[in-house]
């Protein structure tokens, strides 16, 4: 069974310019996720869909951050202007429902770097 | 506000001995517990999980236990292996949305 499929893997870009990571989950998982994991930081989320739908928000810098997952399978997350503090890991990670108890998986994640 | 707390940045054992790995959640609304693996330039992979109705879960080598009154999950690796050497987060969720809150993770040493 594939895993979770993320590109690019790495990327620096200067501060202010934009970025965007793309994000294919494991087949049939209706429930994805974007994560932020700052270094000697734990995973924070940043965003979670159900199908095409966003169901939490709440912490995603909406000044800057933006997602979608149009067709309720594919996502991508884009930061535009770029900050300084943008500098992560972003992991994108489906699970098969939002139902408490399934396993959610991860994907390699995306390293940002922001000079 | 930090409601996942792994106190411990970093533990180192020797091979073939227990490694015990600790975490302190402060969220009641919490109900189920995950352990991630992550090795460097990898994702989180997931290890081992235990829903609040028990207070154990073995899978091999890995046992969870879940203190409920303590608000305290421990994770126990018997015995240790060199290959095991990476950060461990332990998540939570709980409440109407199924999302994971996680500690900072613990760096786990095993030494030859």
């Amino acid at each position: 069974e594939a895993g979770v499929a993320q590109s690019p893997r790495y990327k620096i870009i200067e501060k202010r310019q934009s970025v965007a990571f793309w994000c294919n989950p494991i087949s049939g998982h209706a429930t994805l996720y974007w994560y932020q994991q700052i270094l000697g930081q734990g995973p924070k989320l940043l965003i979670q869909f159900q199908n095409n739908g966003v169901v939490d928000d709440s912490q995603l810098p909406k000044d800057r951050f933006s997602a979608e997952r149009l067709k309720g399978v594919d996502s991508t997350l884009k930061i535009q202007p770029a900050k300084l503090e943008d500098s992560a890991v972003y992991l994108c990670a489906s699970s098969l429902s939002e139902r408490s108890g399934n396993t959610i998986y991860f994907g390699e994640g995306s390293w940002l770097t922001v000079v | 506000d930090q409601q996942v707390k792994q106190n411990s940045p970093s533990l180192s054992v020797q091979e073939g001995r227990i490694s015990i790995l600790n975490c302190d959640y402060t969220n009641s609304m919490f109900d189920y517990f995950l352990w991630y693996k992550k090795y460097p330039a990898e994702g989180p992979t997931f290890l081992i999980s235990i829903s609040s109705i028990k207070d154990k879960n073995e899978d091999g080598r890995f046992t969870v236990f879940l203190n409920k009154s303590a608000k305290h999950l421990s994770l126990h690796i018997v015995p240790s292996q060199p290959g095991d050497s990476a950060v461990y987060f332990c998540a939570a969720s709980g409440g109407s949305n199924y999302k994971l809150t996680f500690g900072k993770g613990t760096l786990l040493t095993v030494n030859p």
